[in-house]
């Protein structure tokens, strides 16, 4: 596998349910991002990791829960999700969080909640 | 605070006509400039860059120039093809927020054989 993989690519679940998302990158870079993309809104930055400590959280409601265990993999954690956090979910990674450092995106996770 | 504004889309050209995708932005400090693309059903990928003023980047037959005397960052391609057919996102990293990016809605490019 090459650069940042993302599973699972779709998921469906209901609001009671637990899950989570995971991400891999294989570029050997040291910080990783979780964004949120809705349809007709921008992309919203929700969680920064860089050397697996965690250096921004927008203000992302607790139900959900970021881990990173190590430099090359990230997991977002949900639970008891509200049908409109239903969007893409994207992963990147970066070698690091200067302004010159470009992020790599995966494919996203779909997540829909019913 | 930093924010990027784009062209409204969508944009519907024909095959071979030339493109143009107008980005302008405010930043503090010195950012860099990103161009990413998106195809139905995935992910971002990085189209081109410049990390300085007057810096040119290009990928693909597509480019854009780094104008800070008019915070632009115009995204350019002579002649598109039916396969560009995508969302276009220009991104200005915050220039005193590291490397966070500053996204808008995107244009929505349509190309027509």
């Amino acid at each position: 596998e090459t650069g940042v993989t993302q599973t699972p690519r779709h998921l469906v679940m209901g609001m009671t349910n637990k899950k989570s998302l995971k991400c891999e990158q294989h570029l050997g870079h040291n910080a990783m991002y979780w964004y949120k993309q809705s349809a007709k809104k921008p992309l919203e930055l929700m969680f920064v990791y860089n050397f697996k400590e965690q250096t921004e959280n927008n203000s992302v409601p607790s139900r959900f829960s970021p881990e990173c265990p190590n430099s090359s993999h990230l997991f977002l954690h949900l639970h008891t999700l509200q049908p409109e956090d239903s969007a893409l979910y994207l992963c990147a990674s970066s070698q690091g969080t200067g302004g010159t450092d470009t992020q790599y995106f995966g494919p996203g996770t779909r997540l829909t909640v019913l | 605070g930093d924010s990027v504004t784009q062209m409204e889309g969508p944009v519907t050209l024909s095959e071979e006509a030339f493109l143009t995708i107008n980005c302008t932005y405010t930043a503090t400090g010195y950012p860099s400039l990103f161009w990413y693309v998106q195809y139905p059903g995935e992910g971002l990928q990085l189209l081109l860059k410049a990390t300085k003023a007057d810096d040119k980047g290009s990928n693909k037959g597509f480019e854009a120039t780094y104008r800070k005397e008019t915070t632009s960052f115009h995204l350019e391609k002579g002649s598109v093809q039916v396969s560009d057919s995508a969302v276009y996102f220009c991104a200005p990293s915050s220039g005193n927020q590291g490397g966070k990016l500053i996204f808008g809605q995107g244009t929505e490019l349509s190309v027509k054989p």
